[in-house]
């Protein structure tokens, strides 16, 4: 079966600017999770939705959100972007009793 | 979430067995202990987890000592392939999602020649 999809691989944005981000997980899978990944910080959970709402929050500014469509497929945004934001963003997807999560190979995003 | 250590690397030498260490003093007894890996340029990617007793699957072994405040991952013949981040993670059975984790600095295994 396909694997988690994140679209586009590879973003370059302005300081100032908006970016979106998307996520299609593995068909069947309710939850969804992103995480931001940078060299100083690691990995760290951004938020998690399941069936269309945000379960979990990490402790990120309100600039960076997400939304969860009815097909499960996911978005985020990150508003007025800084350059501490260019980051491998990643998603996770898991089915509901699931031990593990499959994740995608993530949206590497530099802001200039 | 409980904490976990790991040593920031190890290396390898092909073909030889790995026995990655990771120390989680304050577990709970409701937490799970998970492995995942990240290979250079891809997402982490699931390895193994258990609870009390030693776990095996195709990839790998995970034994966990009997306090349950320690547990080593056990590749047994590393391949080149093997090169990646080892994430020890530990997942409340109770409260935890299988895509809420909480990742720490993991360890950095080189596997050469």
């Amino acid at each position: 079966k396909a694997g988690v999809t994140q679209t586009p691989r590879y973003l370059i944005k302005t300081r100032g600017q908006q970016v979106t981000l998307s996520c299609s997980p593995i068909s069947g899978h309710r939850s969804v999770s992103w995480y931001q990944q940078t060299p100083g910080q690691g990995l760290q959970f951004l938020f998690e939705y399941f069936s269309e709402t945000q379960r979990n929050k990490g402790n990120f500014p309100g600039r960076f959100s997400g939304r969860q469509f009815s097909n499960s497929r996911s978005e985020m945004n990150v508003s007025t972007l800084e350059l501490g934001d260019s980051a491998l963003y990643l998603c996770a997807s898991s089915f509901p009793g699931d031990t593990e999560a499959f994740f995608g190979q993530g949206t590497r995003l530099t802001v200039v | 979430d409980a904490k976990t250590t790991q040593p920031n690397s190890m290396e390898s030498n092909e073909e030889e067995p790995v026995h990655l260490p990771c120390n989680h003093s304050t577990i709970s007894g409701t937490d799970y202990i998970h492995w995942y890996r990240q290979l250079p340029s891809q997402g982490p990617e699931y390895v193994i987890h258990g609870l009390t007793s030693n776990v095996n699957n195709r990839m790998a072994s995970l034994a966990i000592a009997e306090d349950r405040k320690s547990s080593t991952l056990i590749l047994h013949r590393a391949t080149l392939r093997d090169a990646a981040v080892y994430y020890c993670i530990l997942r409340d059975s109770h409260t935890g999602t299988a895509s809420k984790l909480t990742f720490g600095t993991g360890t950095r295994l080189q596997v050469t020649l």
